[in-house]
């Protein structure tokens, strides 16, 4: 299917463990981006890849870890989860750095 | 301490008023987007404002772009319940443009 996928849509593990939210879009953007939204903090970028090989951090970058081997998948992984990564997680792409973003719908994670 | 403000918070109205909303802060930006957000789902960007003064219109929903190009504002007129939903401002800031979304402003529209 044509658009942008997040995989799983929710996920529950505990201090110390590792995971990989999946990102997946179809429309060759070169922009991706990992958002994570809390109440009262609206999103904060997490990190954002300007094309396949090309990363750099956002405002939240610590505990995190991103790869862009190919220009339709953007993987984040956290390391060693911890209690406060527990948010819900956006990932989003775009054609320019300021062109309209497309949302995925998200990976509500929980860390026990 | 965010980079962009919104106020309300959280807005509760009847079908059929009509409500502004703002999006402000000390920066300039060389543009701004505003999003809505419903329950479960990613943000759908409503429009984007790049000039200082600019106004748009979409269906019911007005959206100004202040002349300094620091703060902006949604106006919906007669609202319904479809309107319901987290609005989300977006600017394009710094020499990298990075794009800094502010908390949102959750309406609700009541029948």
């Amino acid at each position: 299917d044509a658009g942008i996928t997040q995989s799983p849509r929710y996920k529950i593990t505990e201090t110390g463990r590792q995971v990989t939210l999946m990102c997946h879009q179809t429309w060759s953007h070169s922009y991706m981006f990992w958002y994570r939204q809390d109440l009262g903090h609206g999103l904060r970028l997490i990190y954002y890849s300007a094309a396949a090989d090309i990363t750099d951090k956002g405002e939240v970058p610590d505990g995190y870890v991103v790869s862009r081997s190919k220009t339709e998948n953007f993987p984040l992984t956290l390391e060693s989860a911890t209690r406060s990564q527990t948010s819900v997680y956006f990932c989003a792409s775009t054609r320019r750095r300021t062109d309209t973003q497309y949302f995925g719908p998200g990976t509500r994670l929980t860390v026990l | 301490t965010q980079l962009l403000e919104q106020s309300p918070q959280f807005l509760s109205i009847q079908e059929g008023e009509n409500l502004t909303v703002y999006c402000n802060s000390s920066s300039v930006f060389s543009s701004l987007q505003w999003y809505r957000q419903e329950p479960g789902e990613g943000p759908v960007l409503l429009v984007t404002v790049v000039t200082g003064g600019e106004v748009k219109k979409l269906k019911r929903l007005t959206f100004q772009f202040g002349d300094a190009r620091k703060d902006s504002s949604l106006h919906i007129t007669a609202a319904q319940p479809g309107d319901t939903g987290l609005y989300l401002c977006a600017g394009a800031w710094g020499n990298n443009n990075d794009m800094r979304f502010g908390a949102g402003t959750r309406l609700t529209v009541k029948p």
